[in-house]
């Protein structure tokens, strides 16, 4: 069975400065997407950003970008500039191409801005 | 384009109490999620509906839990009776159809249940 991680329960940055949040997934397919999703304190789950397995390009979105290393089985995510609004529970997901289009979820991490 | 909508947002119940959750997806969204997400944990996923089938509710403790979708729109989902176990935030989720690129689940703020 799939299975993700996110190591770190929590991180904290400087306001302005970049961070990473870690994960990793075990899975023997070759063929999934990865997510990261952001839930910030009472306010609805958004996706941040998604990437397929079979596309080397790592994806990005605006101060959000991603390290997609596929042998490796780790999907981190950056956020560059960090800002006030960045403060929020951010959770990594696993779909498998055919599973009915049903996450596989991380624990999380709390990222916590520093002003 | 509203989001997707859920009540009560907070409920408060003695145990062994019943409870009923409200969800409203998006418009012309076909997928329906429940999820419970336990404090410091990601959500789980409780039943999956198709327009107003079920698609998966294998984690679904059906002795207590239950949860329809009549007419393919609106969702309730019930717990009777609580336990202590249940505190937890339920997410409502929606998403439009088939597709790699339709695959974004839209989520609601969830209702906070918690047991007594």
């Amino acid at each position: 069975a799939q299975t993700v991680t996110q190591s770190q329960p929590e991180m904290s940055v400087q306001e302005a400065e970049t961070v990473t949040l870690s994960c990793t997934y075990d899975t023997s397919e070759s063929d999934y997407y990865l997510f990261w999703y952001k839930q910030p304190p009472s306010r609805q789950m958004i996706l941040v950003i998604r990437q397929e397995a079979y596309k080397q390009q790592n994806a990005t979105e605006n101060r959000f970008s991603v390290n997609f290393q596929k042998a490796a089985k780790s999907f981190s995510l950056k956020i560059s500039d960090s800002q006030l609004g960045d403060a929020a529970m951010y959770f990594c997901a696993y779909r498998r191409w055919d599973s009915n289009y049903q996450l596989i979820w991380g624990a999380g991490t709390k990222l916590i801005i520093k002003p | 384009e509203a989001g997707v909508a859920q009540s009560p947002r907070y409920k408060i119940i003695e145990k062994r109490q019943s409870v009923a959750f409200w969800c409203n997806p998006i418009s012309g969204h076909a997928t329906l999620y429940w999820y419970q997400q336990i404090l410091g944990q990601g959500p789980k996923l409780l039943i999956q509906f198709q327009n107003n089938g079920v698609v998966d509710d294998s984690q679904l403790p059906k002795d207590r839990f239950s949860a329809e979708r009549l007419k393919g729109v609106d969702s309730t989902l019930k717990i009777q009776p609580a336990k202590l176990e249940d505190s937890a935030v339920y997410l409502c989720a929606s998403r439009r159809g088939q597709g790699a690129l339709m695959d974004t689940q839209y989520f609601g703020p969830g209702t906070r249940l918690t047991v007594l």
